[in-house]
């Protein structure tokens, strides 16, 4: 069964940094790109960074670029997103998610599986 | 960046009838929409890729249709169940965006 733990939510003041991780299990965690995708309360879902199977490529959301960076550990299986210069803005249950990944004959980048999420407050 | 547009907003639609939600985006992005369900407390679970595929488990009352830049979601003989929010996403390139979601409620 797969399954993806977040953990390292909490509550930050503005500026102030915080590292989210995701452990992945249930399947082989170095095959696969990874993201994480943000909800603030009570609004929509807003994809906010990805990274591939090797570690060589990442990608952010305009949002976030500069301040977040995203990293793996695939002899951990684990997925972290490393938070600075933190703002209100980016209150949100931050949800862990698994590509799909590829058949025999297509690729299919959409999110499969999903986290539980981490909730992560901005607030002096 | 691809913008994604949902509409409506709030659909409000009886049990056993059928619903229909759109997406379009902002350029084209082929048959690379997905489309998510979410329901109050939960995170989101995959319903549709390649625009018309449905996930693993989901039911056939389930559909999809599109292409380009005009997206359909189609749900026939609507369940309780299905009551929730839907949000699409295209996957066409990075970053790989959501439209901002249509809440499916009980009319």
């Amino acid at each position: 069964e797969v399954q993806l733990l977040e953990s390292g939510g909490g509550l930050v003041q503005p500026g102030g940094s915080l590292r989210l991780s995701c452990a992945g299990s249930g399947f082989t965690f170095s095959s696969y790109t990874m993201n994480w995708v943000r909800q603030a309360p009570g609004k929509g879902l807003e994809w906010v960074s990805g990274i591939s199977a090797d570690g060589g490529s990442t990608y952010y959301a305009d949002s976030v670029k500069g301040r977040f960076t995203i990293s793996r550990d695939n002899s951990r299986n684990t997925v972290d997103l490393q938070m600075n210069s933190l703002r209100a803005e980016d209150t949100a249950i931050y949800y862990c998610a698994k590509d799909k990944g590829c058949s025999t004959t297509s690729c299919y980048p959409v999110l499969d599986y999903w986290g539980q999420g981490a909730l992560v407050t901005v607030s002096s | 960046e691809i913008v994604v547009t949902q509409s409506p907003a709030t659909l409000s639609v009886s049990p056993g009838e059928r619903a229909t939600l759109s997406c379009r985006a902002s350029q084209s992005v082929s048959s690379n929409l997905a489309w998510y369900q979410q329901k109050p407390g939960q995170a989101p679970r995959l319903l549709m890729y390649g625009a018309s595929t449905r996930a693993t488990g989901i039911p056939a009352r389930f559909s999809g249709s599109g292409s380009g830049t005009e997206f359909t979601l189609t749900i026939s003989r609507l369940q309780s169940e299905d009551f929730a929010v839907y949000f699409c996403q295209q996957y066409y390139n990075w970053p790989r965006s959501f439209g901002q979601g249509t809440k499916l409620e009980i009319k």
